[in-house]
């Protein structure tokens, strides 16, 4: 156990709509990033929170959105669903930034969009 | 730009026999390594890392790699495999120290 946890463990949306997944980090990290993993992939890196600001994005369209909050929790928001976002979200917490540290993931949230 | 290759998309092996999960990577700049394991309907596990140091790496479950920077390679070997090793394996490279670029990731299978 890594002690991130991420709520819900399941989803499913329709087309169009918008979610908001949640990751709680590891006791002591200030660092949370969040990454897609299509089915058969590996994970793809979606963007990283630092202390309440975005500190890295991936190619992601501006439609994924996320925040932090001062406990250090956080929250990736994504609009306007396409098929394509189907797949698990993983939520890795870190101590630090601009460091070299070691990512600590979550058990993901699977989103199945129809 | 960064990159990380996993030519083995699947490993079969018998239990109790030794094995290795090919990972090459590449990079211009200077190399952090990790290996993590994917149990099924599971998040990633650390298995190990390669931030500096010695070149030969020990992680959890028996597992170690070897960091080969001529070869630009970080390859993960077991010398005996368990059913329970049965998983999904992913090689990374940290990226600018925020982002993990992984590889298409290993399904290794154990047979009994």
């Amino acid at each position: 156990e890594t002690g991130v946890t991420q709520s819900p463990t399941h989803l499913i949306k329709t087309r169009g709509q918008q979610v908001t997944l949640r990751c709680s980090s590891q006791s002591g990290h200030n660092t949370v990033s969040w990454y897609q993993q299509a089915l058969g992939q590996g994970p793809q890196f979606i963007f990283q929170y630092y202390r309440e600001e975005e500190n890295g994005r991936g190619n992601f369209p501006p439609r994924f959105s996320g925040l932090q909050f001062p406990n250090y929790s956080s929250e990736l928001n994504v609009n306007a669903l396409e098929l394509d976002d189907s797949a698990l979200y993983l939520c890795a917490s870190s101590l630090g930034a601009g460091e070299v540290e070691t990512q600590y993931f979550g058990p993901g949230t699977r989103l199945l969009v129809l | 730009a960064q990159s990380v290759t996993q030519l083995d998309s699947q490993v079969p092996v018998f239990e109790e026999a030794p094995v290795e999960l090919r990972c090459n990577y590449s990079s211009s700049v200077s190399v952090y390594l990790f290996w993590y394991v994917q149990y099924p309907n599971q998040g990633l596990q650390l298995l190990l890392k390669y931030l500096s140091g010695s070149t030969l790496v020990k992680g959890i479950n028996g597992f170690e790699a070897e960091f080969n920077k001529s070869q630009t390679s970080f390859h993960l070997r077991k010398p005996s495999v368990h059913i329970s090793d049965t998983a999904e394996y992913f090689c990374a490279v940290l990226y600018n120290t925020d982002k993990l670029i992984f590889g298409t990731g290993t399904r290794l299978q154990v047979f009994p």
